[in-house]
């Protein structure tokens, strides 16, 4: 009964690489989203997918790019790496057909970029 | 679309004590309301949620939350808080299908951190 599940947990980069972090669910759920949490800030939605095949932006998506692999995986890109994006990374997901059931949240990546 | 806003930062109780955090939203309608809690280190639980109906929603480990929408809250209560309780809690609205904002999208409140005094 894994939920989501995120890969690294923790990861350190030097400015200008670039990585990917994975994330996936079986759950079956069809919407799946990524957040970034900074202290004071909340969560703030990155990039989402609503369903298998789309994604969009969402509040703050600039240095990101994302990918959904197939209904189970959203991965999140960071191309070349700035000490801004220094961050905890969350991935959900959820099952949204009219009624909303909440969020699962994966258990974050913390991510520092010197 | 659909805002929230937690107005304290930082709520210091003693155990034993009663625990109400406050949750304010703005929408054009009865949003989708969560309450979450982030134990340090750890990823964010779901402790409740208010869809419809019965407007005191009973969560995981004691806690309750109450809809009120004359005043456009949802706040969170315990009655006696336990040292294990002492985490950040993030208030959640979602928008209604058909009734415009972001649909399927969650927007989280900025936290509150609790903690617990021995």
């Amino acid at each position: 009964n894994a939920g989501v599940t995120q890969t690294p947990k923790f990861q350190v980069l030097k400015t200008g690489q670039s990585m990917t972090l994975q994330c996936a669910q079986d759950m079956n759920h069809n919407s799946m989203y990524w957040y970034r949490q900074d202290p004071g800030m909340g969560l703030r939605l990155i990039y989402y997918s609503a369903s298998e095949g789309t994604t969009d932006k969402g509040e703050v998506p600039n240095g990101y790019n994302v990918s959904r692999l197939n209904k189970r995986e959203f991965s999140l890109r960071l191309e070349s790496a700035a000490p801004s994006q220094t961050s905890v990374y969350f991935c959900a997901s959820s099952e949204f057909s009219g009624q909303h059931y909440g969020y699962t949240f994966g258990s974050g990546t913390r991510l520092t970029v010197v | 679309a659909q805002s929230v806003t937690q107005p304290d930062i930082h709520i210091t109780v003693s155990e034993g004590a009663s625990l109400e955090l406050r949750c304010n939203y703005s929408y054009g309608a009865t949003p989708y309301l969560f309450w979450y809690v982030q134990s340090p280190g750890q990823g964010l639980q779901l402790l409740l949620k208010y869809f419809s109906g019965d407007t005191l929603v009973q969560g995981i480990k004691g806690f309750e939350a109450e809809f009120k929408r004359s005043q456009s809250s949802f706040n969170l209560r315990k009655p006696s808080v336990h040292w294990s309780d002492a985490a950040e809690y993030f208030c959640a609205v979602g928008a209604r299908l058909g009734y415009g904002g972001s649909q399927g999208n969650l927007i989280f409140g900025k936290g509150t951190k609790l903690s617990v005094k021995p």
